[in-house]
């Protein structure tokens, strides 16, 4: 079974400070872990994979398999950053299947 | 490509009434996908298909849904009868088979059983 968790359902944070989002996951093989974002009236969008190792929008995630949690981290948060944030598996064992956890809502205040 | 489509974007109907939302997926995708969307559960994997076969239907409620691949362009999702709790918005989201994959979700549907 997989499984995704995201402990927090609101962050809030003010502008300028650091933010983390935080995601656990359980699954039996190898993961592929992603970051989703949701605007306000938009679409749910892909924000960063962890096999990237990219920085989007001056976020960052690692995958630490040892604490099975791929945090997202941002080191000074935006007013542009209010979002809804998903946190998504995909495991691949019986075919490509894609499980979010239950997201956190993020908002950041002047 | 227009990306994935939904229809309706909003729907209202009666308790016990019958409901059908419609995916249309970005063409070429091997994968299709429906969640539902709340406050409380945030959102939850349905079921999901790969090449018009349904993979897993795991997260399917009860016996009340079902949904249906007859096409590479099209899908279905069906709730008979439905209820009050059935209130939540639905997408569709649709993916290619490959290493990165990254998943392309509609706008959604925000059903209300009243």
């Amino acid at each position: 079974a997989q499984r995704v968790t995201q402990p927090e359902k609101l962050l809030s944070v003010f502008k300028g400070a650091p933010v983390e989002l935080k995601c656990n996951y359980s699954y039996s093989g190898s993961p592929e872990l992603f970051w989703y974002v949701q605007y306000s009236r938009q679409r749910l969008q892909l924000l960063l994979r962890h096999i990237s190792r990219e920085s989007i929008k001056g976020f960052t995630a690692d995958l630490n398999k040892g604490e099975t949690s791929f945090h997202l981290k941002k080191p000074f948060a935006q007013e542009e950053d209010s979002a809804m944030y998903y946190c998504a598996l995909l495991g691949r064992g019986g075919g490509n299947k894609l499980t979010f956890g239950t997201g956190t809502q993020l908002k950041v205040e002047l | 490509d227009a990306g994935v489509i939904q229809s309706p974007r909003h729907e209202v109907t009666e308790m016990g009434q019958e409901v059908t939302l419609r995916c249309k997926p970005i063409s070429g995708h091997d994968y299709l996908f429906w969640y539902r969307q709340t406050m409380m559960r945030g959102l939850e994997l349905l079921i999901y298909f790969n090449n018009n076969v349904p993979i897993d239907d795991s997260g399917m409620p009860e016996d009340r849904f079902s949904a249906k691949m007859p096409n590479a362009s099209f899908s279905t999702l069906k709730i008979q009868p439905s209820e009050p709790r059935d209130s939540a918005v639905y997408f569709c989201a649709s993916s290619l088979h490959r290493g990165d994959t990254e998943a392309f979700f509609g706008q959604g549907t925000r059903l209300t059983v009243v």
